[in-house]
């Protein structure tokens, strides 16, 4: 079955500092998706990126950036230079062919503070 | 751009009494998922519906029924509800199985069963 861990609870961070969130993944498929989501204060999810296994580079987007490891079975997210605004919870999440759709098993999330 | 809606986004129920919360996309797309959000558990899957007419269990599927009326919509029922459902509760929608597209999330609805 697959799984996602997040074993960071809670990361608290000064403004302008990086932030690595952590997001280790267990699956038997050789295809599968990768996802990170983010959750503001307000509640909802928001989308962040998805990776596909075939696809090991890795990405940037402004202040975001994602390492892809199938190695480790690895796909953290970093921010850059945070800012006050990026204070949220932040899920990882796996998608495989498992069953008739494709679910998103989810880890336990990162809640992540910027603190001005 | 409505998106995935949900209603009602607050409910406060007794224990043992029913209810319905009500999910429509319109994106067109073939699945649809609730999902329940607790405390440091993150999102756990309770039914999915890969298409219209087909609904299958989930990880946390015990006490709740679904319903995917028409490609558009997809109900979440609690027939007796209980303290252990005091959750937040989210739709989802996704293109399908083969169309590696995310899933689009709903605004949640937070359910208090006292």
């Amino acid at each position: 079955a697959q799984k996602v861990t997040q074993a960071q609870t809670e990361i608290s961070v000064v403004e302008k500092e990086d932030v690595t969130l952590d997001c280790v993944y267990e699956t038997r498929d050789t295809t599968y998706y990768l996802f990170w989501y983010k959750q503001p204060p307000s509640g909802e999810l928001v989308f962040l990126i998805r990776r596909n296994s075939f696809d090991e580079q890795n990405e940037i987007s402004g202040r975001y950036s994602w390492n892809f490891q199938k190695s480790t079975s690895s796909f953290n997210f970093t921010i850059t230079a945070s800012q006050v605004v990026d204070s949220a919870v932040y899920f990882c999440a796996l998608s495989d062919l498992s069953g008739s759709a494709r679910q998103l098993t989810f880890g336990s999330g990162t809640q992540l503070t910027v603190l001005p | 751009n409505a998106g995935v809606t949900q209603t009602p986004k607050f409910q406060v129920l007794k224990t043992g009494q029913s209810m319905t919360l009500q999910c429509a996309q319109d994106m067109n797309h073939n699945s649809m998922y609730w999902y329940r959000q607790d405390p440091g558990m993150g999102l756990r899957l309770i039914y999915y519906s890969a298409s219209e007419g087909t609904t299958d269990k989930g990880e946390v599927p015990n006490g709740y029924n679904v319903s995917r009326l028409n490609k558009r919509e997809f109900s979440l029922r609690l027939e007796s509800a209980a303290p252990s459902q005091t959750s937040v509760y989210f739709c989802a929608s996704s293109a399908g199985r083969l169309e590696g597209t995310e899933a689009f999330f709903g605004q949640g609805t937070r359910l208090t069963v006292v």
